[in-house]
């Protein structure tokens, strides 16, 4: 089963118009933490914003925020007043705990956003 | 401070030639992963490491190894390429320390096996 479903292949949005981008996940501890990363074309991956399942409020960075909905397992990505940099490859990833002691990320499949001017 | 760096950034080989894939970081994480990106697939651990001398499996270790040299080095070997190996990959890093649990990306190597 997935850990964390991303079920927007692509997005269209207008330059200047906020968008959401759509993440659950399915998890049984009681610690976790999601994080959105941006991969443009050009193929690097950023970071944008992570929350921490036990953060009270919602975490922002700049355009950026998270709605998150803990009792419906969700971690949407809001971008506000979109801009045509914004056109990329999104990626929501949840971290988890290995045996070991470290932790690992395990991510979903992606959304492509476009930003039409 | 250049991060996480990896090196080639593009390789093309043969089906049962091998290669090592460079990464290294001079953050002093003590994390380092290897992971590969497909279309359509998103990003899959191949193989992580917590520490200097350990390493362990993540979900796709199949056709791979991995080597943890030092603190700062993290290798990722094909000893008989496949095909099915063809991919983007990309090393990260991360310190276990604090609060900040981001995990820093290197520019990726893009592998195409014939």
């Amino acid at each position: 089963a997935q850990k964390i479903t991303q079920t927007q292949p692509g997005m269209f949005v207008q330059e200047k118009e906020a968008v959401t981008l759509d993440c659950t996940y399915d998890t049984s501890d009681q610690s976790y933490g999601l994080f959105w990363y941006k991969q443009p074309s050009s193929g690097e991956m950023i970071f944008l914003i992570y929350q921490g399942s036990y953060d009270e409020q919602n975490a922002t960075e700049g355009r950026y925020s998270l709605n998150f909905q803990k009792a419906r397992k969700s971690a949407n990505l809001v971008i506000s007043a979109s801009q045509l940099g914004d056109s990329a490859m999104y990626f929501c990833a949840m971290r988890e705990a290995t045996q070991g002691g470290s932790e690992k990320l395990v991510f979903g499949k992606g959304t492509k956003l476009t930003v039409n001017p | 401070n250049a991060g996480v760096t990896q090196t080639p950034k593009f390789q093309v080989l043969k089906t049962g030639q091998s290669m090592t894939l460079q990464c290294a970081q001079d953050m002093n994480h003590n994390s380092m992963y290897w992971y590969r990106q497909d279309p359509g697939m998103g990003l899959r651990l191949i193989y992580y490491s917590a520490s200097e001398g350990t390493t362990d499996k993540g979900e796709v270790p199949n056709g791979y190894n991995v080597s943890r040299l030092n603190k700062r080095e993290f290798s990722l070997r094909l000893e008989s390429a496949a095909p099915s190996q063809t991919s983007v990959y990309f090393c990260a890093s991360r310190i276990d320390r604090g609060i900040s649990y981001e995990q820093y990306f290197g520019p990726g190597t893009r592998l195409t096996v014939t």
